[in-house]
């Protein structure tokens, strides 16, 4: 079965660290979604991508937050300088168009102490 | 924007039937459902596009009432493998093509 890949699975820093995540979308899938996930905040959308190109970013605190599509098989998300408040899990997912479903990868578990 | 799901929780027994709902407050293209276990990714389950639908596989179905921007989820004769946080995502009409979920509703099944 074709799968989203993310990683790393876990990551743990201190904060002021940068951090990157990477995904590789489902090939054929043109879009690309971050989502974050924390207890308070339930799945929260970050920004997301189609052809590679950024459609919404407006979930993501701008100073410190950037994504990015190099390509079409890799996505990134990096904060720079990471924050405590950042600890979270940050799951990627691909799809296609607007009505179909969205796949999810097995997501960052990302700690900063 | 975000939908509202209720209830935030359910505890049954294996063998009762449960039902999830989902409600907006703007017009509605589709409704997603997906079903995530602790510490795993969510997983898709069925999406509702036209007012009306019902979809289902299984014993888990779904329809959608798109006069009400409203979307159920139905659970019967639940099984342990049903246990999970269940969360809807809604795509506005006329809006951004993006998801936005619901707060989750966290299903606990008992043998």
């Amino acid at each position: 079965d074709a799968r989203v890949t993310q990683t790393p699975r876990h990551k743990v820093t201190e904060m002021g660290q940068e951090v990157t995540m990477r995904c590789q979308p489902i090939l054929g899938h043109n879009t690309v979604f971050w989502y974050r996930q924390t207890m308070m905040q339930g799945l929260e959308l970050l920004a997301y991508f189609r052809n590679r190109a950024p459609l919404d970013d407006s979930g993501m605190p701008k100073d410190r937050f950037s994504a990015e599509m190099p390509d079409a098989t890799l996505a990134t998300l990096k904060i720079q300088p990471s924050e405590p408040r950042d600890s979270a899990v940050y799951f990627c997912a691909s799809g296609l168009v607007l009505g179909q479903p969205q796949h999810f990868g097995d997501g960052t578990r990302l700690s900063i102490l | 924007q975000q939908p509202v799901q209720s209830p935030q929780a359910v505890i049954l027994r294996e063998g009762e039937d449960a039902v999830i709902n989902c409600s907006s407050s703007k017009a509605l293209y589709s409704v997603h459902w997906y079903r995530q276990k602790h510490g795993e990714a969510p997983v898709f389950l069925m999406i509702l596009l036209k007012g009306g639908e019902q979809k289902g596989h299984d014993k888990i179905s779904a329809s959608f009432n798109e006069k009400k921007q409203q979307s159920s989820l139905y659970l019967t004769a639940s099984q342990l493998s049903y246990s999970g946080t269940y969360f809807c995502g809604t795509e506005i009409k006329g809006g951004a093509q993006k998801l936005v979920f619901g707060q989750g509703t966290r299903l606990t099944i008992n043998p």
